[in-house]
């Protein structure tokens, strides 16, 4: 079974940067996964920031960005701000019409 | 502009069924892929079920293969889950996703989500 890896967990300070990592239980993440991003808040639905890897969605700041570091796929918000506090998932695509998402990062901004 | 409003969410027993809703706006369901994904209280998302835009082939989480089916009504622009056979662990908030365009494999915009609680 496949499982994607992410942080459960990761501080930074308001105008930091910082980086959160989408793995693979076996094998590495690339390109032909079309990494995504999505970020959310309690109570709502997700919100999509990242597609196919580095692609940000229509109004996302250009302080989220998308990349492949080493065998994982990367979110990375620079210039962090307090509204970026959120769950942030990933998820990868397996081919056949089939998905499978990370367990999704809790990050806290102070 | 695009918009998923998500219905047919409530509580049903264990063994039960319940069929839920996702009215498209601003956009064909015959020109993109659509997916549902469920978030169980306090957990993670999880993909649940696809349809191609020619609806020629759904895909479903090992979790639900079996009992749900995924579908679509494109005269009502209405993307459907049927649910069968519920079981507590179904318990969550599904939302209906749209895919983006082909060969972007992700999900473009989502609805407000759709309660299920199964519950003796």
């Amino acid at each position: 079974q496949t499982v994607v890896t992410q942080e459960p967990s990761f501080s930074v300070s308001p105008g930091g940067t910082v980086t959160l990592t989408c793995g693979l239980s076996s094998g590495s993440v690339s390109t032909s996964h079309y990494p995504s991003w999505y970020q959310q808040t309690p109570g709502q639905a997700p919100r999509t920031l990242i597609y196919t890897t580095n692609t940000r969605s229509s109004g996302v700041p250009d302080r989220f960005s998308g990349s492949i570091l080493g065998n994982k796929a990367a979110l990375t918000i620079t210039g962090a701000q307090a509204d970026d506090e959120s769950d942030y998932y990933c998820v990868l695509y397996m081919g056949g019409g089939i998905w499978v998402f990370g367990g999704g990062t809790k990050l806290t901004v102070l | 502009q695009v918009q998923l409003v998500e219905s047919g969410g409530g509580v049903v027993q264990p063994g039960g069924s319940l069929r839920l809703s996702c009215a498209a706006s601003g956009f064909s369901l015959t020109n993109y892929g659509m997916r549902w994904v469920r978030q169980a209280p306090g957990k993670g998302l999880e993909w649940v079920a696809s349809i191609r835009r020619d609806g020629s082939k759904n895909n479903y989480a090992d979790s639900v293969k079996g009992r749900f089916t995924i579908s679509r009504d494109t005269s009502k622009n209405t993307l459907h889950l049927q649910m069968n056979s519920l079981r507590p662990e179904d318990t969550a908030v599904y939302y209906c996703a749209k895919g983006g365009t082909t060969g972007t494999c992700y999900f473009d915009y989502w609805g407000q989500g759709s309660l299920v609680t199964v519950s003796s």
